[in-house]
């Protein structure tokens, strides 16, 4: 079945290093994808709307110049955290829509440690 | 814009016991509604979702949950449940559509021996 994948699933870096993810649909086209935030022992956060061959969109409180959202093809969003502070530890999730959003695939995550 | 509220954070109950995690929801426009599971440092699960049609939808390890349009509930239930059902469990609520969802807060969901 349709599957989304991330890569990496966990990266340790250094405060004020810039990190990228990668979020792949593998046998769909995924024209829009979503990042979600979860900070320990909270619930999922929306923080953009990744379009394919246009802007990202963030939501309120979201900083973009610090959340850098590259939809560069069907299958692939990235999100770069830029100059990542350990306040930016967090699970990033992403998720891609299909059928009109009967179905969302989530990936299976990527834990960032910025020490 | 929808809104998601778990009225429970944490439910403990004992093994083999009857359990119901609640899940109210609010939309000004037609939604579907999702139940996930996530066990520690893990990612999110899939338990149930409803799209239309009957509003009683079951998964295939014991849960069931009932959309509820006029108390615009879908509460989440298990008649026996296992150790192995601890987890975190998040009700969540989408708009028709290439939409994001909106989550709860989640239900922390512990069983006892």
């Amino acid at each position: 079945g349709a599957v989304v994948s991330q890569h990496p699933s966990w990266v340790i870096c250094k405060s004020g290093t810039s990190v990228k993810i990668e979020c792949r649909s593998l046998d769909f086209q995924a024209t829009t994808m979503f990042w979600y935030r979860q900070f320990p022992k909270q619930s999922l956060m929306l923080m953009a709307t990744s379009n394919e061959g246009s802007k990202a969109t963030y939501e309120q409180g979201v900083e973009k110049d610090k959340f850098l959202i590259n939809h560069a093809s069907l299958t692939l969003s990235t999100l770069t955290v830029t100059s990542a502070h350990p306040e930016d530890s967090s699970f990033y999730i992403c998720s891609a829509p299909r059928h009109s959003g009967e179905t969302q695939y989530f990936g299976p995550g990527t834990r960032l440690l910025v020490l | 814009a929808q809104s998601v509220t778990q009225l429970d954070s944490q439910v403990p109950v004992f093994e083999e016991a009857p359990v119901e995690l609640r899940c109210n929801y609010s939309s000004s426009v037609s939604v579907y509604l999702f139940w996930y599971v996530q066990y520690p440092n893990q990612g999110l699960q899939l338990l149930l979702k409803y799209l239309s049609g009957s509003t009683l939808v079951e998964s295939i390890n014991g849960f069931e949950a009932e959309f509820n349009k006029s108390q615009t509930s879908f509460h989440l239930r298990k008649p026996s449940v296992h150790i192995s059902d601890t987890a975190e469990y998040f009700c969540a609520v989408g708009a028709r559509g290439n939409t994001p969802l909106v989550f709860g807060k989640g239900t922390r969901l512990s069983v006892i021996a």
